[in-house]
């Protein structure tokens, strides 16, 4: 069955840039049924939809986020990733990926999450 | 963005007894919503989606109503393995947007 694997730093510092790799397995990122999205749940608040992104390489980000993010697909490797620049410690949180159906988005497969801590 | 109010934040109920959770939505979102249940260091599980309609393998205990703005998400018979957080979360336009959390614990 498909599986989701987050995989990254846990700490940051302040002002750096977070790097976080999906990887898919038992099945492919090159499906057009599917955005491949990141999603982040911050201590004790509510599960924050980031972006997508679709095998073409069409994006979708949080607009609330969108001056800091960056999200790519490498269909070779059968993985995509998540930048997020001039992190704070507002920014920690359990980071998901999961994948979202393209006709009805609802996130039927998700990876069991990473936490990122903001600190110095 | 399409707000999501979900009620209540917490509830404690017996094994056996029927639990009920809403969510408002801050506009019309059609059927557009889904439902999904949380445990801790365990990958979030999709129960229901576009409303109504369960996701294969889940309990038939578990059911949502609702359309518009007023959605209902049900557990008919409280298991003790429905310890968990509950979130709805709409798609009718992005961001796509979640409610804020249920609680469930069992007494």
């Amino acid at each position: 069955q498909v599986q989701l694997q987050e995989s990254g730093p846990g700490l940051v510092k302040p002002s750096e840039t977070l790097s976080l790799t999906c990887t898919v397995s038992g099945g492919s990122v090159s499906s057009g049924a599917y955005y491949w999205t990141w999603l982040r749940q911050p201590p004790g608040k509510r599960l924050e939809w980031i972006g997508d992104i679709h095998y073409s390489g069409s994006a979708n980000y949080n607009p609330s986020l969108k001056s800091r993010l960056t999200l790519s697909i490498d269909t070779s490797q059968n993985q995509f990733f998540l930048k997020l620049t001039s992190m704070t410690p507002a920014d920690t949180a359990v980071f998901y990926c999961a994948r979202v159906g393209v006709m009805i988005k609802y996130a039927d497969i998700w990876g069991q999450g990473t936490l990122v801590t903001v600190s110095s | 963005d399409t707000q999501m109010t979900q009620s209540p934040s917490s509830l404690s109920a017996s094994v056996g007894d029927r639990v009920t959770i809403t969510c408002q939505a801050s506009q019309d979102i059609s059927n557009f919503i889904n439902w999904y249940q949380l445990k801790p260091g365990k990958a979030p599980k999709l129960l229901v989606y576009d409303a109504s309609n369960l996701e294969t393998g889940v309990p038939s205990r578990f059911r949502g109503s609702g359309s518009g703005t007023d959605f209902t998400f049900t557990i008919s018979s409280l298991q003790p393995e429905d310890l968990a957080t509950y979130y709805c979360q709409q798609y009718d336009n992005l961001p796509l947007t979640f409610g804020g959390g249920t609680k469930v614990e069992i007494k």
